[in-house]
C-alpha cells in the first residue's frame, strides 16, 4: 500500500523567503507525484507533477528517489502564494491517487 | 474548460436519513472520483468507477455507496447518515491515462 506524509500542518513564510513544503511518500513500485493546490473558497486544482518536470507559478518540485521525498520549493513567496498544498501519489499506470494530510501555507507580508 | 459540478452547494440532514450526493463532469472522461476532505486527514478517497455501471472501493467506502448510470453522472449515496459522515464531499474526474489529471467540483459541506 502507498502513503503519503506530509509533516508540517502549518507553514508560515515572510514575503520574498523561500518556501519548501515536504512530501515523503513510501510505495514498493514506480510512482507517480503531484503537488494540488486549494486556494481560498476555489476549488482543488494541480499545480504540477514530476514527469512534466515543468515550473508552475515559480514552484518547482524534483523526485528523490533514494530519499522517497517530492517536496515543492519556490526560492521567493508571494503573498498569492497562501493556500493549500497537497502531496498525492499514484501508482505507475494507475489513477487512484494517494494524498497526504496537506499543508497550510501563509505567506506573511 | 474542463466542468466538474456538484448538485448541492451545503446540505444539512438528520441522522438516518438517506443523502444523495450528484456529481457531473462535461468532458465525457472515463473515470470519477469521491473524496472526502477533513481537516488533518487530508483527501481520503470513498469510491472511484472507471467506466459506466463499475465501481471500486476506495480507502473509506464503508456507509457510502454508488452509482454511476451514465458516463458523466457519478452519485454518492449515504444510505443512513451518521454525524461521522459530517465533512466536506469532492467529486473529480479524469481521464484514464497518464497524460491527465483529475479535475474536482466545488464541493459540498455536509452536516449531519
Amino acid at each position: 500500500a502507498q502513503r503519503v506524509t506530509q509533516p508540517e500542518k502549518l507553514l508560515s513564510v515572510f514575503k520574498g523567503a523561500p518556501v519548501e513544503l515536504k512530501c515523503n511518500y513510501s510505495y514498493s513500485g514506480s510512482p507517480e507525484l503531484f503537488w494540488y493546490v486549494q486556494y481560498s473558497r476555489q476549488r482543488l486544482q494541480l499545480l504540477l507533477r514530476h514527469i512534466s518536470r515543468e515550473s508552475i507559478k515559480g514552484f518547482t518540485a524534483d523526485l528523490n528517489k533514494g530519499e522517497t521525498s517530492f517536496h515543492l520549493k519556490k526560492p521567493f513567496a508571494q503573498e498569492e502564494d497562501s493556500a493549500m498544498y497537497y502531496c498525492a501519489l499514484a501508482p505507475f499506470g494507475n489513477e487512484k491517487l494517494t494524498f497526504g494530510t496537506g499543508t497550510r501555507l501563509t505567506i506573511i507580508p | 474548460d474542463v466542468k466538474v459540478t456538484q448538485s448541492s452547494r451545503y446540505l444539512v440532514k438528520r441522522t438516518g436519513e438517506k443523502v444523495f450526493l450528484e456529481c457531473v463532469q462535461d468532458m465525457d472522461h472515463e473515470n470519477m472520483f469521491w473524496y472526502r476532505q477533513d481537516p488533518g486527514l487530508g483527501l481520503r478517497l470513498i469510491y472511484f468507477s472507471y467506466d459506466v455501471k463499475m465501481k471500486e472501493k476506495g480507502d473509506i467506502p464503508e456507509g457510502y455507496s454508488v452509482s454511476r448510470e451514465k458516463k458523466e453522472r457519478f452519485s454518492l449515496i449515504l444510505e443512513s447518515a451518521s454525524t461521522n459522515q459530517t465533512s466536506m464531499y469532492l467529486c473529480a474526474s479524469g481521464w484514464g491515462s497518464r497524460k491527465d489529471t483529475q479535475y474536482f467540483g466545488p464541493g459540498t459541506p455536509l452536516t449531519v
